[in-house]
This record gives C-alpha cells, sequence and structure tokens, in this order.
C-alpha cells in the first residue's frame, strides 16, 4: 500500500549501459516528478509531468528520457549511462500542478551506481 | 542565484535533548519554505510548510520558525528521540515559478 512506489531500490550497471526507473504513484495524484540527489545531498529537480504531459523539463542531458504511459507513472529511462549519473533518483507525486505550492510525496529513491 | 545554505552541516545529540537547526535563503520572490525530514535510505517526508504571513508551525516535536524579513527559518526539535535521527532538509520556492532550491540538509544524530 504504498503511496510511491519506484523500483528498483539498488541498480548498479556498467558505463554505456541502458536502464530504466520506474514509478507508480496510488494517490490519485496529477503531477509525477523526478529528483536527482547527488553526493552532497542536494535535490534536483529534472522533470515534472500532469496528465502525462511534460511541464518541466530542466537541464538534462537528452540521454534521460521520461515516459509516462498513464498519470500513475512516470518511468525514467537512461541511454549511454556514465559515471556521473551515479545518484540517487527520487520519483514524487503532488495532487497540484505546481511544485512550489503543492506538497509533494516521494519515493524512497533509486540509488544507481555507474562502474 | 538563489540559495538555501543550512547550518550546521551535522551535529549529534543526546535523546532528550532538544536542538535547532538553521536555514538562509536569498530566494526572491518568497513564495514558502518547508522543513523535509529524510531518513536514511528514503525519500523526503514533509514536515512543515510555511507561507510569507507565518511565523511559527508546529508538527509534534517539531517547531519551525520563519522571519522572512531576514530570510532565515529555523527548526527546533524538542525531547529528541533516537527516531529523529535523520537528514532534515530546507526547501525554499519562488513565487509564480516552479523552481524550488534545496539546501543540502543538516544530519542529526540522536544517541541514547
Amino acid at each position: 500500500d504504498t503511496a510511491v512506489s519506484q523500483t528498483p531500490k539498488y541498480l548498479v550497471t556498467q558505463m554505456g549501459n541502458d536502464k530504466s526507473i520506474k514509478c507508480e504513484q496510488n494517490l490519485g495524484h496529477d503531477t509525477m516528478y523526478w529528483y536527482k540527489q547527488d553526493s552532497k545531498k542536494f535535490l534536483k529537480i529534472m522533470f515534472s509531468y500532469n496528465n502525462k504531459e511534460l511541464i518541466i523539463n530542466e537541464t538534462v542531458p537528452n540521454r534521460f528520457s521520461p515516459k509516462s504511459p498513464d498519470k500513475a507513472h512516470l518511468n525514467l529511462h537512461i541511454n549511454s549511462l556514465e559515471l556521473g549519473d551515479s545518484a540517487v533518483y527520487f520519483c514524487a507525486s503532488s495532487k497540484g500542478s505546481h511544485p512550489s505550492n503543492t506538497e509533494a510525496f516521494f519515493g524512497q529513491g533509486t540509488r544507481l551506481t555507474v562502474v | 542565484k538563489n540559495q538555501v545554505e543550512q547550518s550546521p552541516q551535522s551535529l549529534i545529540i543526546l535523546e532528550g535533548k532538544n536542538c535547532t537547526l538553521q536555514c538562509n535563503y536569498t530566494v526572491s520572490p518568497f513564495s514558502n519554505l518547508r522543513w523535509y525530514k529524510q531518513d536514511t535510505g528514503r525519500g523526503p517526508v514533509s514536515l512543515t510548510i510555511m507561507t510569507f504571513s507565518e511565523n511559527t508551525k508546529s508538527n509534534g516535536r517539531y517547531t519551525a520558525t520563519l522571519d522572512a524579513d531576514t530570510k532565515q527559518s529555523s527548526l527546533h526539535i524538542t525531547a529528541s528521540q533516537l527516531s529523529d535521527s535523520a537528514s532534515y532538509i530546507c526547501v525554499v520556492s519562488e513565487r509564480d515559478d516552479y523552481k524550488l532550491s534545496f539546501g543540502a540538509g543538516t544530519t542529526v544524530t540522536v544517541r541514547a
């Protein structure tokens, strides 16, 4: 009955590989996000989708491609993985579409390690 | 550039003691400020959210204060418990923009 769930929790892969992280929310929220938390613990928003439409796309390499098959799912696909992609990736969802005035609920994170 | 700075970077306290975490920001125009608690290996969980007109807000043993004039906020933990061991993140948002500025967090360790 987890509100925001993402899989896998841990992902270790070699440079150059392509990998996906899945996220699902059962809160009935309209907006979903992907955040990246680097080694210094800073969280940065990467993407935001509202009702399957992309509304926020920060300066993220185009190797990262989010896909939202429906408003309850937002998957993150990463091509040609690089060492610098190693981080913890958090999925989140919110009721409203504006992250600055709506509370976000976060998943448990996916620790990606590129070797 | 909008920034959020938190201090201290980490602290250790004994169970039952109080502590205060600081957050200074330069985000403008200001919309709201939030404190999140992030347990190790988990996603952040919202503790409080305060708008410009709010000076203080409590959530159980957590009390957040906001001084929008000096652009400072604090999070006070009363009668700490072992379960309070976590990273506490201050997040400030701009008015009329989607941007959120995250602090690096303060890691609190509560020892028995």
